[in-house]
């Protein structure tokens, strides 16, 4: 199958600080993205929708000015979480569709001290 | 979007046959379903796909009856290494189409 990768694989900040992600599809192009969060025992949850070319589209409750979206070429898309708090530690995974199936990253664990 | 139930766990022992359930009653003409594996601290693995009828691949059959409201996921001779997390997704699946997560079913498989 498809490959997407992510880095980093876990990151740890300090409160306030800013921290990227990014996802790249390996062997495909992806016009579209997509980034999850999943917090412990859950389930994950859909923040937004990576756009190449366009603005992402957030789902409701997610802070667009916190959970800045970029997606500048067919196999990259980042995600910065700014001015990051302890409540923004979470797994968050990014996939992407590659022959109508859909491939997840591998993850990536953000630690807010 | 069709919303899909499953059990919250599931035990097996090594060595047998795990079927796993999921309903999904309002589920759109064009949607497919698809299961995923997911190991605590990675990524949802792709499993299998289909639309109706029966799927299978090298690692499970997906069963589909025909009205589609529900979908069983086989694992043949599971063992240990299979204790994960498993999602049944339905939807559509072509390029910029998200998936939602349901609860998923912890199977937990034992010696």
């Amino acid at each position: 199958g498809a490959v997407v990768s992510q880095h980093p694989s876990w990151v740890i900040c300090k409160s306030g600080t800013s921290v990227k992600i990014e996802c790249r599809s390996l062997d495909f192009q992806a016009t579209t993205m997509f980034w999850y969060r999943q917090f412990p025992k859950q389930s994950l949850m859909l923040m937004a929708t990576s756009n190449e070319g366009s603005k992402a589209t957030y789902e409701q409750g997610v802070e667009k000015d916190k959970f800045l979206i970029n997606h500048a070429s067919l196999t990259l898309s980042t995600l910065t979480v700014t001015s990051a708090h302890p409540e923004d530690s979470s797994f968050y995974i990014c996939s992407a569709t590659s022959t109508d199936t859909q491939y997840f990253g591998p993850g990536t664990r953000l630690t807010v001290l | 979007l069709a919303k899909t139930t499953q059990p919250i766990s599931m035990d097996s022992y090594e060595g047998q046959e795990v079927n796993i359930t999921c309903s999904h009653n309002n589920i759109a003409t064009n949607d497919y379903i698809t299961w995923y594996q997911q190991f605590p601290s990675q990524g949802p693995r792709f499993i299998i796909q289909g639309y109706k009828t029966k799927v299978t691949n090298e690692v499970a059959s997906l069963f589909i009856p025909a009205d589609r409201k529900s979908s069983t996921l086989s694992l043949p001779r599971v063992s240990l290494s299979d204790t994960a997390v498993y999602y049944c997704l339905v939807g559509l699946i072509y390029s910029g189409y998200a998936l939602n997560f349901g609860k998923g079913t912890s199977l937990l498989v034992t010696p």
